[in-house]
């Protein structure tokens, strides 16, 4: 069975700075999507970036970007230049194979400092 | 356009009560999914509905849950004799189709207690 696991319960970064958050999963699927997702105190679970495993190149979006280590089956995702708008929970997930449903992580609760 | 829709946004019930929820997904997709997030936790899978196809119920956690799709459109999860453990947010979601690499498009939720 495919499993999330993101080991940063909590973390925090002063406004225009950078944070790394981390995401590793397992799978014995060749091909699959990984995503992370954005939820604010609003509760909507918004798409951040998405990442397919047989792309080599890194996924960009904007100020957001990840850091794909598909062989040590890590996704790390990096916000630079952070805005107060970015605070929220902040979950990775997994789609593969016959596996069409989300596989998510337990989530990281990111504050921004003023 | 419009995105998941879902209502009520709240609901309070009491113990052993039934409660329906209901979500609107976005037009034209043909996949629906049912999440649920406990305080703290991540989402877990619920219950998936692709076209007319048989839904995949693997994720419901008893037979008190069930939930319907009529064609493409509206669809609705039922949960009987609420439990207090039953209490936590029901996500639903859509998709353009039911393959893994589509992104889901996510509704706010409805925040379920259950006194």
């Amino acid at each position: 069975a495919q499993t999330v696991t993101q080991s940063q319960p909590e973390m925090s970064v002063q406004e225009a700075e950078t944070v790394t958050l981390s995401c590793t999963y397992d799978t014995s699927e060749s091909d699959y999507y990984l995503f992370w997702y954005k939820q604010p105190p609003s509760r909507q679970m918004i798409l951040v970036i998405r990442q397919e495993a047989y792309k080599q190149q890194n996924a960009t979006e904007n100020r957001f970007s990840v850091n794909f280590q598909k062989a040590a089956k890590s996704f790390s995702l990096k916000i630079s230049d952070s805005q107060l708008g970015d605070a929220a929970m902040y979950f990775c997930a997994y789609s593969g194979g016959s596996n069409y449903k989300l596989t998510f992580g337990k989530g990281t609760l990111l504050t921004v400092n003023p | 356009g419009a995105g998941v829709s879902q209502s009520p946004s709240n609901k309070v019930t009491e113990k052993g009560k039934d409660v329906e929820l209901r979500c609107d997904p976005i037009s034209g997709h043909t996949a629906l999914y049912w999440y649920r997030q406990r305080l703290g936790q991540g989402l877990e899978f619920l219950i998936y509905f692709q076209g007319n196809s048989a839904p995949d119920k693997s994720g419901l956690p008893s037979d008190r849950f069930s939930a319907e799709r009529t064609g493409e459109s509206v669809s609705t999860l039922t949960i009987q004799r609420t439990q207090q453990e039953d209490s936590a947010v029901y996500l639903c979601a859509s998709s353009p189709l039911w393959t893994y690499q589509e992104t889901q498009y996510f509704g706010p939720g409805t925040r379920l207690l259950v006194l």
